[in-house]
């Protein structure tokens, strides 16, 4: 299959730290990862483009400087959510593209609660 | 950029009756659409995609049609269950971005619920 993993699951936080989410594709290569953020009820809303060995794109209205993502390698992509405050409380997801194909694979997503 | 709207948001049908819900987009560009259904706190997961070389596409008691003139994309869920209850998103993509990937977005979701 094509297994995408996430971690943390959950993860609570003060405001103003820092926090890093990790999505691995386990079983294929991704140069292509994807990071939405979800809030309750609503639909996915793509938060930036991630691409091995490059810098991320981000979409419109999202802050390049509080959302750090780095894409290493072709199984791993990172975001870090920096000076976190309560607003930024979501339901982070990531997807990764098996190279080849149009198919977005995705994690299970991150809880995160700022407090 | 490409906007998805996606109809209804909440649908509740009887066991056994059928389930549509219909999207339109507005990039003509867009050519891959894939569907998506997501139970509360889990990942999304794909249950059909078409892309812009087909009308329609089936898979069991799931089918998807596509209208490229009229820029609208519907899914049909016949003999539904109760376990087809979830969120349902309709994507759209216009293909490969400059630098590789696949950029989706996504409709508002419709909360489909299966009564006994």
């Amino acid at each position: 299959g094509a297994v995408v993993s996430q971690h943390p699951s959950r993860v609570i936080c003060k405001s103003g730290t820092s926090v890093k989410i990790e999505c691995r594709s386990l079983d294929f290569q991704a140069t292509t990862m994807f990071w939405y953020r979800q809030f309750p009820k609503q639909s996915l809303m793509l938060m930036a483009t991630s691409n091995e060995g490059s810098k991320a794109t981000y979409e419109q209205g999202v802050e390049k400087d509080k959302f750090l993502i780095n894409h290493a390698s072709l199984t791993l992509s990172t975001l870090t959510v920096t000076s976190a405050h309560p607003e930024d409380s979501s339901f982070y997801i990531c997807s990764a593209e098996k190279d080849g194909s149009n198919e977005q694979f995705f994690g299970p997503g991150t809880r995160l609660t700022v407090l | 950029g490409e906007n998805v709207e996606q109809h209804p948001s909440t649908l509740s049908v009887q066991e056994g009756d059928s389930a549509v819900i219909k999207c339109t987009y507005s990039d003509s560009a867009s050519n891959y659409f894939p569907w998506y259904k997501q139970e509360l706190g889990k990942r999304p997961q794909l249950i059909i995609d078409i892309r812009s070389n087909v009308g329609e596409k089936k898979d069991q008691r799931i089918a998807v049609t596509l209208n490229k003139t009229a820029k609208h994309f519907s899914l049909h869920i016949t003999e539904t269950q109760p376990e087809d209850s979830a969120v349902y998103f309709c994507a759209a993509s216009s293909g490969r971005l400059t630098g590789g990937g696949n950029k989706l977005t996504f409709g508002t979701g419709t909360q489909l619920k299966v009564e006994l």
